[in-house]
């Protein structure tokens, strides 16, 4: 099965720097990367997802890569504020096949962005 | 929020007891999915749905059971509860796999 190693598992930044947290999978049939921002107390909700035919997608402040034959995507957040404080997971998924139903989950990334 | 409830939404129960979660949502989407949440571990998929009567195991399926016999609705049963199934439990829905989940607001369980 799917295999998400997600760093760093905590990340403090200054209000205005950027933040990037990294994953890695390893099953290269995996074609859909999403990423979800959970606040404290709060559900997952989806911040932003790419598929295997993009290297990169952007909205507003927030962008992911994607590198298939590393096998490791990114989220770029720039401009950080108070309220990006979160805790981020990323999680991959295979198209098609056995498997093709689940998302396989990082165990997370606690941002602080220090006003 | 999507349309997508669960019940109940606190729930402290003996090791044991039978206990059923419910997940209930108004979007008519056909996946669906319970995940637990625990400090360290991230989500974990439990069982999913890709249809009425239509389930599948997820990675941590050992100790719970599924039903769904309408669009709507999901159900967890955890047969006889132990402490390990202490956690936090999502409901998620999906219109198509893969893609966007929308999650429920969660089911916290303690199981003494």
């Amino acid at each position: 099965g799917e295999n998400v190693e997600q760093h760093p598992s905590t990340l403090s930044v200054q209000e205005g720097d950027s933040a990037v947290i990294k994953c890695t999978y390893s099953d290269s049939a995996s074609n859909y990367f999403p990423w979800y921002k959970q606040e404290l107390g709060k559900r997952p909700q989806l911040i932003i997802d790419i598929r295997s035919n993009v290297g990169e997608k952007k909205d507003q402040r927030i962008a992911v890569t994607l590198n298939k034959t590393a096998k490791h995507f990114s989220l770029h957040i720039t401009e950080t504020q108070p309220e990006d404080s979160a805790v981020y997971f990323c999680a991959a998924s295979p198209i098609g096949g056995a498997g093709s139903y689940q998302l396989t989950f990082g165990k997370g990334t606690k941002l602080s962005v220090i006003p | 929020d999507a349309g997508i409830t669960q019940s109940p939404r606190h729930k402290v129960t003996e090791t044991g007891t039978p206990v059923t979660l419910r997940c209930h949502q108004t979007e008519n989407h056909r996946y669906m999915y319970w995940y637990r949440q625990d400090p360290g571990h991230g989500l974990r998929l439990i069982h999913y749905s890709y249809g009425v009567k239509d389930t599948d195991k997820g990675e941590v399926s050992d100790g719970y059971s599924v039903s769904r016999s309408k669009t709507e609705d999901f159900l967890l049963t955890l047969e006889s509860a132990t402490s390990s199934q202490t956690s936090v439990y999502f409901c998620a829905i999906s219109a198509q796999s893969p893609g966007e989940q929308y999650f429920g607001p969660g089911t916290r369980l303690t199981v003494t």
